[in-house]
């Protein structure tokens, strides 16, 4: 089945505990992307990457770090998470020459 | 600047009526793509319908069609015999090439309840 997979799904973690949310698509999609959706401010662009070791910063990047080291995987890493941090955050990936994006499931995060 | 606007934050419609979702935008894009998603209780993002802007047929997926007007900048969602499962958050996008990046701007979404 086609998918776009996150893990955890859920996560309560204390300030400044690295995390690191996993992301993976099964699809061959050149294009990964992370969001964090908040309550008034719908749904905004944190990274992006075009393609393997090719990554670049969306509008809300500060506090997070991503990698591309396989096409497939492209992990969010949070090195000091802090409470505005508390959001919900979706995966998407798509191919290079299609408009939509695929979502995975969302990971649920809260910090203390 | 980029952006889209979803004048209705709360909707409700009885099971099997028709309901049609409001959306219009604001780009200096030429090309560009537009979609409507839908996020359940779940909170999965589900892609609902996607319309390519140089297209003027509007799209139709089963019981969801568009009335894309591009002159307008509005791109309205028709849900026609709405079910049960239709009740969802449903969110306007559209989505162009910056350099690398395919840019979504998002509007804020319209809370759909579908009554028994």
């Amino acid at each position: 089945e086609a998918q776009v997979t996150q893990n955890p799904r859920y996560l309560i973690t204390v300030t400044g505990k690295k995390l690191t949310v996993t992301c993976s698509q099964n699809m061959n999609h050149e294009y990964m992307s992370w969001y964090r959706q908040d309550p008034g401010l719908g749904l905004r662009q944190i990274y992006y990457s075009m393609n393997v070791e090719v990554t670049d910063k969306g509008d809300v990047p500060e506090g997070y770090k991503v990698s591309r080291k396989e096409k497939r995987n492209f992990p969010l890493i949070l090195e000091s998470p802090s409470p505005n941090q508390t959001s919900l955050y979706f995966c998407a990936s798509s191919l290079r020459t299609s408009g939509e994006q695929f979502f995975g499931p969302g990971t649920r995060l809260t910090v203390l | 600047a980029q952006t889209v606007t979803q004048s209705q934050p709360e909707m409700s419609v009885q099971e099997a009526e028709t309901v049609t979702l409001s959306c219009t935008y604001d780009t200096s894009e030429n090309n560009y793509y537009l979609f409507w998603y839908k996020q359940p209780p779940s909170r999965q993002m589900i892609l609902v319908i996607r319309q390519e802007a140089y297209k003027q047929q509007n799209a139709t997926e089963n019981r969801f069609s568009v009335n894309f007007q591009k002159a307008a900048k509005s791109f309205s969602l028709k849900i026609s015999d709405s079910q049960l499962g239709d009740t969802a958050m449903y969110f306007c996008a559209f989505m162009f090439n910056a350099g690398n990046n395919r840019k979504l701007i998002w509007g804020l979404g319209t809370s759909l309840a579908v009554n028994p």
